[in-house]
This record gives structure tokens, C-alpha cells and sequence, in this order.
């Protein structure tokens, strides 16, 4: 049990907007500590999708978007493709854990 | 281009100590803007951190697996590695290294391939 919270899935139909939750607590995203959101595909390795929160990595394309308020984030993917279909991971630190932490993982199936 | 490479047994006996080396190409471990971590994923689950060094050989440890964890790191090499002693089934995963923007930031802008490590008698 991760205590960065996400949806195990979440789905949507291409073209639509889907967003992918992150919830945390006061130790971790409501401690103040950034978030950041990583892609993987499977059988490859993670990738980096958004830092900081709301950065965007060079290559990442504007369609995904990152906010956090409080103790949780949000990721949102607008303008959903095929190829959106992968899992999402968030992380922060955990000052209670003293560790980096990561979510549970939503999957994202594109209808 | 910067790239990282896990290397290791694959196979490792349980109660034994399983290593593996991260060799970076591209870059240089010794630079001091990155840190460079370990994190792994079981089969079917998600991702856990390890614990990640910085080219002074300062250390930081998941709390969860420090007593068993040692990450080194070797100039010389340009490479980092990693030790877990008393392996049971539950370590087997696939083993990541990468590289950390910030100081355990967690902002992992490149990755290996993943080095799958299966522990089993």
C-alpha cells in the first residue's frame, strides 16, 4: 500500500480528456515536496512525463499536464491517442518515510 | 546521448547477496548536478526506490531495505552499483538505475533497460 493513492485504471476514448489522481497527505505532497509523473510501456522503462509538478520535459508532447494543490496532484491527457495506453506512476518524498515514494500506478486504456 | 547499462547475474540463490553495476556512457558520475539512483519493480507491480549516491559516495537508503542495501560508486569506472544481501523471492524484479536531476529529487530523466533478477534456489 503506496501512500501516494491512485486509481488502479482509468479510461477514456481518443479525442477525450482523462485525468489520473494522486493523492498524498501532509508528509509528502502537503509537506510541500514537488511531484513528478513517469510513463511506462510494457516491458520498457519508466519515463519521465512531467517534473516539478507542471514541467515538462524537452520531447513531452502539451497534451499531458501536471497540477498539485495541497496533499494530491493530477496528471491530465487531453486530446487521448492510442499510444496514450500505457501506466502512469507518480512520485514524491515522503519526510515521515524519510524515502522517495511512488504511487501504485494507474493503467490507462484508450477505448 | 547519455545512456545506463544494468548488468548482473539474473539468477541468485535465496540468503545470497545480489549485485549489480550501472555503467553510464554519455556522462560522467562524477559530475556534481546529478545524483544517480537504483529503483525496482517486481513482476506485475509497481515501482520502488532503492536508494540513490552521488560521486562523493554519499549514500541515501529506502528505510524499508537499508539494512540490507549497500549502492557504491566507482569514478574510475563511471559506473554505480548496487548490494542486497539476503535476497528472498520477494526481491525478484526487475532492477532499474538512472539518473536524478536533483539531490534524491526523484527526477529520473534517463533510465537503463531494466535488469530482471530472479531469486530462486
Amino acid at each position: 500500500q503506496s501512500v501516494l493513492t491512485q486509481p488502479p485504471s482509468v479510461s477514456g476514448a481518443p479525442g477525450q480528456r482523462v485525468t489520473i489522481s494522486c493523492a498524498g497527505s501532509s508528509s509528502n505532497l502537503g509537506a510541500g515536496y514537488d511531484v513528478h509523473w513517469f510513463q511506462q510501456f510494457p516491458g520498457t522503462a519508466p519515463k519521465l512525463l512531467i517534473s516539478g509538478n507542471i514541467n515538462r520535459p524537452s520531447g513531452v508532447p502539451d497534451r499531458f499536464s501536471g497540477s498539485k494543490s495541497g496533499t494530491s496532484a493530477s496528471l491530465a491527457i487531453t486530446g487521448l491517442q492510442a499510444e496514450d495506453e500505457a501506466d502512469y506512476y507518480c512520485q514524491s518524498y515522503d519526510t515521515s518515510l524519510s524515502a522517495l515514494v511512488f504511487g501504485g500506478g494507474t493503467k490507462l486504456t484508450v477505448l | 546521448q547519455l545512456q545506463l547499462q544494468e548488468s548482473g547475474p539474473g539468477l541468485v540463490k535465496p540468503s545470497e547477496t545480489l549485485s549489480l553495476t550501472c555503467t553510464v556512457s554519455g556522462d560522467s558520475v562524477s559530475s556534481r548536478y546529478y545524483y544517480w539512483g537504483w529503483i525496482r519493480q517486481p513482476p506485475g507491480k509497481g515501482l520502488e526506490w532503492i536508494g540513490s549516491i552521488f560521486y562523493t559516495g554519499t549514500a541515501y537508503y529506502n528505510p524499508s531495505l537499508k539494512s540490507r542495501v549497500t549502492i557504491s560508486v566507482d569514478t574510475s569506472k563511471n559506473h554505480f552499483s548496487l548490494k542486497l544481501s539476503s535476497v528472498t523471492a520477494a526481491d525478484t524484479a526487475v532492477y532499474y538505475c538512472a539518473r536524478d536531476l536533483g539531490a534524491v529529487a526523484g527526477i529520473y530523466d534517463y533510465w537503463g533497460q531494466g535488469s530482471l533478477l530472479t531469486v530462486s534456489s
